[in-house]
């Protein structure tokens, strides 16, 4: 069974630094995808950023970018210059790559950005 | 174009009761996804809909049933409410192309039982 695993319960860092948040997996697929979503205060769960398995470059969306190491089955999601708006809960999630299948959730990791 | 619609926002129910969550998916979206979010924790998955049929279940009790209607929209009823039933509810709905598995979410539906 697939499963997702985020070390960091919570974290604290100061505006406008850069900060790494941890996430490994296991899988026996070969084809996948990974994504990190934002839940904010409000709730709503956004989209911060989507790999897929069999591409080898890195994803990057603006200021957020990921480290995905796939031999390791590691994907770590790097912050840079971090804004007081990116306080929330972001969850590192898992697909199998075939249409809309469920994703599988890690816990989360609470990031507080502080003034 | 409006995203994922979930209705109501809140709603507080009596252990044993009944409860219906509402979803609309996103313009364009023909899949629905269900995902219960106890405090604390990520999002788990009870069940997909497509073409008004139930295409994947995730480990939940019959307790909780859903329906798709012809125009997409969605619903989830849980029956005999338990206290531990008590989360958020999020529905998420994906586009009808295989290049693309990626869900948009909905702001859920926070549901207390008492």
């Amino acid at each position: 069974a697939q499963t997702v695993t985020q070390s960091q319960p919570e974290m604290s860092v100061q505006e406008a630094e850069t900060v790494t948040l941890s996430c490994t997996y296991d899988t026996s697929e070969n084809n996948y995808y990974l994504f990190w979503y934002k839940q904010p205060p409000s709730r709503q769960m956004i989209l911060v950023i989507r790999q897929e398995a069999y591409k080898q470059q890195n994803a990057t969306e603006n200021r957020f970018s990921v480290n995905f190491q796939k031999a390791a089955k590691s994907f770590s999601l790097k912050i840079s210059d971090s804004q007081l708006g990116d306080t929330a809960m972001y969850f590192c999630a898992y697909s199998y790559r075939d249409r809309d299948d469920k994703i599988i959730f890690g816990k989360g990791t609470r990031l507080h950005i502080l003034p | 174009d409006a995203g994922v619609t979930q209705s109501p926002t809140h709603l507080i129910k009596t252990r044993g009761q009944q409860v219906t969550l509402r979803c609309s998916p996103k313009s364009g979206h023909d899949t629905v996804s269900w995902y219960q979010q106890a405090l604390g924790q990520g999002p788990q998955f009870i069940f997909q809909y497509y073409e008004e049929e139930e295409r994947q279940r995730g480990n939940f009790p019959d307790r909780f049933s859903g329906h798709q209607f012809p125009n997409y929209s969605s619903e989830l009823n849980v029956n005999a409410l338990l206290l531990g039933d008590s989360a958020l509810y999020l529905c998420a709905s994906s586009l009808p192309t295989r290049d693309t598995d990626t869900q948009y979410f909905g702001p859920g539906t926070r549901l207390t039982v008492l």
